[in-house]
């Protein structure tokens, strides 16, 4: 099973800043089975970015991703207060499906 | 607009068996594959199976024999079926759905089911 290990836990930030979330996979991988998802409290997990940089629909251009290989990165620029929230990354390259285990981006 | 719906039990005595069914309103039900995912705070989000439009099923090896995913496309739904519950299978149920291909992530997700295995 791959294991993808988020980093850090959690960050505290003000709106207005910018940030960037890491994602390490136990396996290298194709940036096209990576995706990163929202999750904000009683809510389902939404779908922001997958593949290279697509990003889903609704989502703002704010919201980026990158990487390769076994590093894979979420940036977001400039925090509105509705991204603050718990951020998940995914691989469905190779079964079973694994997600991390999130970074919490909290206000300041 | 694409919904998924789940409905269920969401309490369960220690060896009973979960049973979950999401139905999909909206959409096609075919070129899909509807997955079953849990959230706990420990293990954060597992994902349990899937099954294309056709009954066409694979399954999380940590949980395969006690797992079944069934599908009724004349409905427009499917349904989670998990054996012999114990306190560990206590979590956020959700349903979601991944386009056929490669490179799809999970687009839609159900609303959640919480469960609850108490004696």
């Amino acid at each position: 099973e791959v294991v993808l290990t988020q980093s850090p836990g959690t960050l505290s930030l003000s709106p207005g800043d910018s940030v960037t979330l890491s994602c390490r996979s136990s396996q290298s991988f194709s940036v096209n089975y990576f995706a990163w998802y929202q999750q904000k409290p009683g809510q389902a997990p939404r779908l922001l970015i997958y593949g290279a940089s697509s990003r889903a629909t609704g989502v703002p251009d704010r919201f980026s991703g990158s990487g390769s290989g076994t590093d894979f990165t979420l940036t977001i620029s400039r925090l509105e207060p509705e991204d603050f929230a718990v951020y998940y990354c995914q691989q469905f390259g190779s079964a079973p499906w694994t997600f991390g285990q999130g970074t919490k981006v909290e206000i300041k | 607009q694409v919904q998924l719906q789940q409905r269920g039990a969401g309490r369960l005595k220690p060896s009973e068996t979960l049973s979950l069914t999401c139905a999909v309103y909206g959409g096609s039900f075919s070129g899909y594959y509807w997955s079953w995912i849990r959230q706990t705070p420990g293990k954060g989000l597992e994902w349990i199976g899937e099954s294309n439009h056709v009954g066409g099923t694979r399954y999380n090896p940590s949980l395969e024999s006690r797992v079944t995913i069934s599908v009724d496309a004349s409905r427009s739904q499917f349904s989670l079926r998990l054996s012999f519950v114990t306190a560990a299978d206590m979590a956020v149920y959700y349903c979601a759905r991944q386009l056929v291909g490669a490179n799809n992530p999970f687009d839609y997700w159900g609303q959640g089911t919480m469960v609850t295995v108490s004696s």
